[in-house]
C-alpha cells in the first residue's frame, strides 16, 4: 500500500497567489481530514470528508479557504489568495470507516511558504 | 470543551534512560486515546491507542501508554531510549464522528 500520498511536498509562492493542495487517501478508505499545522497553534484540523461528503469544516480558517472531494481518491485544498500566515506545513491523513478508534493514516505533507 | 494538554514542551534523556511523557484529556464520555509520533520532516505514524479493556496499551516500538481515568491522563513510557527516538511526540482524543483533538506536543531529544 503506498500510503496516503501528497503534493506538492514543498511550495513557495508569494502573496496573492493561489496555493492548490493535493491529496490521494489509501483505496477503500472513507474518511479523510486535512490538518494545519505550525508553530503557534500546533495541529489543527481544518474539514474533513465521509464519503467524499463535507461533514466539518468549522476548522476552516476563512473564506480563503475550500476544499473539495470529487471522487473517492482525490482531494484538494486550495487557498486564494495566499497570505503570508497561512505558512504551515498541511497534512492530509485517511481511515476506514467504523468507530472512531479507528486509526488516522498520515501523509507526509506539504510544506507551504507564502513570501 | 474538549482538549488535550502535554505539559512538557521538550525533553531531553539520556541514551538508554527511561521515559514518561505527559498527556492529561478533557473530555466529558469514555475517551479514545492516541499517540503520534512524528520524525523531522514526515507525517504523523500511530504509535498506540486506547478506547476500552486493559488501562495499559502496548505499542510499537518499545512504547506503552497508561490510561488512568482518576487523573485523566494516559502518560507514554518507554524503558530505555534510543537514539532514534529522538522525534515529537502527539497525544490526542478521538471525538465521536472521527475527529482527532492533538495536544501541542512533546520534543524529544536524546543524549548519546
Amino acid at each position: 500500500d503506498a500510503g496516503v500520498i501528497q503534493s506538492p511536498r514543498h511550495e513557495v509562492t508569494e502573496m496573492g497567489q493561489e496555493v492548490t493542495l493535493r491529496c490521494k487517501p489509501i483505496s477503500g478508505h472513507d474518511y479523510l481530514f486535512w490538518y494545519r499545522q505550525t508553530m503557534m497553534r500546533g495541529l489543527e484540523l481544518l474539514i474533513y470528508f465521509n464519503n467524499n461528503v463535507p461533514i466539518d469544516d468549522s476548522g476552516m480558517p476563512e473564506d480563503r479557504f475550500s476544499a473539495k472531494m470529487p471522487n473517492a481518491s482525490f482531494s484538494t485544498l486550495k487557498i486564494q489568495p495566499s497570505e503570508p500566515r497561512d505558512s504551515a506545513v498541511y497534512f492530509c491523513a485517511s481511515r476506514p470507516s467504523g468507530t472512531v478508534q479507528e486509526t488516522q493514516y498520515f501523509g507526509p505533507g506539504t510544506r507551504l511558504l507564502v513570501l | 470543551a474538549q482538549s488535550v494538554t502535554q505539559p512538557d514542551i521538550h525533553i531531553t534523556v539520556s541514551e538508554g534512560a527511561s521515559l514518561e511523557l505527559r498527556c492529561n484529556y478533557s473530555y466529558g464520555a469514555t475517551p479514545y486515546l492516541f499517540w503520534y509520533v512524528q520524525s523531522p520532516g514526515q507525517g504523523l505514524q500511530l504509535l498506540l491507542k486506547y478506547f476500552s479493556g486493559d488501562t495499559l496499551v502496548q505499542g510499537i516500538k518499545g512504547f506503552e501508554a497508561e490510561f488512568k481515568r482518576s487523573q485523566s491522563s494516559f502518560n507514554l513510557r518507554k524503558p530505555s531510549v534510543h537514539w532514534s527516538d529522538a522525534a515529537e511526540y502527539f497525544c490526542a482524543v478521538g471525538l465521536q464522528g472521527g475527529k482527532l483533538i492533538f495536544g501541542q506536543g512533546t520534543e524529544l531529544s536524546v543524549k548519546p
